[in-house]
C-alpha cells in the first residue's frame, strides 16, 4: 500500500519570505508520480506539477521549486517570495503506474501568507 | 470553461434522504473519478470508471453509495439513506486515459447532512 506523510499541519509566514512544504511518501513499487496540488479556500484542486520516480532533476516554475530525493523518499515543495495568493492548503500525492492508477493523497498543508 | 464541471456545488439534506451528484468530465477523458474529502484530510478514493465501465471501488463506498457513467460521459454518484457520517466533500476528477496520470478535479460538492 502507498502512503503520503505531510507533517506540517499549517504554517504561517508573512509576505515575501521563502517556504518549504514536506512531502513523504511510501511506496513498494519502482514505478510511479508525484504530485502536488493546491486547493484555494474556494475549493478546487489545483495540480501543480507531476514527476516521474526516474527523474530525480529538480524543477523550477517562477516561483515555485519542487525538490525529489528518491534516497529519502521525499517531495518537497518551495514557494520563494510568498505572496498573500498562495494562501491555500497544499497536498501532496503519489500514483503507481501498475495496477489501477488511482491517487493517494497525504492530509496536505495549510499555508497562510500574511501581508 | 472546459474543466470538469459538478452539480451541485452545495447539498444540504436530512438523514435517511437519498442525493444524487452529477459531474461532466473535461471532454475527451476517458477515466472519471470520484473522491471523498473531509475536512482536515485530504481527498479518498471511492470508484473509478474507464469510460462506462467501473473499474474499481474502493472499501470506502458502502451498499448505500452507488456510481454510473452510462454513456461514458457524465457520471452520477448517489448515496442513499444518507447518515451524518456522509458529510463531507465529494469530488470529481478525469484524466484523459489509462496512460495518463495527471487528474483534474472539479470544483467539488459540499454534502451537509443534518
Amino acid at each position: 500500500a502507498q502512503k503520503v506523510t505531510q507533517a506540517q499541519t499549517e504554517i504561517s509566514v508573512v509576505e515575501k519570505e521563502d517556504v518549504t512544504l514536506d512531502c513523504v511518501y511510501e511506496t513498494r513499487d519502482t514505478t510511479y508520480y508525484l504530485f502536488w496540488y493546491k486547493q484555494p479556500p474556494s475549493g478546487e484542486l489545483v495540480f501543480l506539477i507531476r514527476r516521474n520516480s526516474f527523474d530525480e532533476q529538480n524543477e523550477i516554475s517562477g516561483r515555485y521549486s519542487w525538490n525529489f530525493q528518491k534516497s529519502t523518499s521525499s517531495f518537497n515543495f518551495t514557494i520563494t517570495a510568498s505572496q498573500v495568493v498562495d494562501s491555500a492548503v497544499y497536498f501532496c500525492a503519489l500514483i503507481i503506474t501498475a495496477g489501477y492508477s488511482t491517487l493517494t493523497f497525504g492530509k496536505g498543508t495549510m499555508l497562510l501568507v500574511s501581508p | 470553461d472546459t474543466g470538469v464541471s459538478q452539480d451541485p456545488r452545495h447539498k444540504i439534506t436530512k438523514r435517511g434522504q437519498n442525493v444524487t451528484f452529477r459531474c461532466d468530465p473535461i471532454s475527451e477523458h476517458n477515466r472519471l473519478y470520484w473522491y471523498r474529502q473531509t475536512l482536515g484530510q485530504g481527498p479518498e478514493f471511492l470508484t473509478y470508471f474507464q469510460n462506462e465501465a467501473q473499474l474499481e471501488k474502493s472499501r470506502l463506498l458502502s451498499d448505500r453509495f452507488s456510481a454510473e457513467r452510462p454513456k461514458g460521459s457524465f457520471s452520477t454518484l448517489e448515496i442513499q439513506r444518507t447518515e451524518q457520517g456522509d458529510s463531507a466533500m465529494y469530488l470529481c476528477a478525469s484524466s484523459l486515459n489509462s496512460n495518463s496520470y495527471e487528474q483534474y478535479f472539479g470544483p467539488g460538492t459540499r454534502l451537509t447532512v443534518t
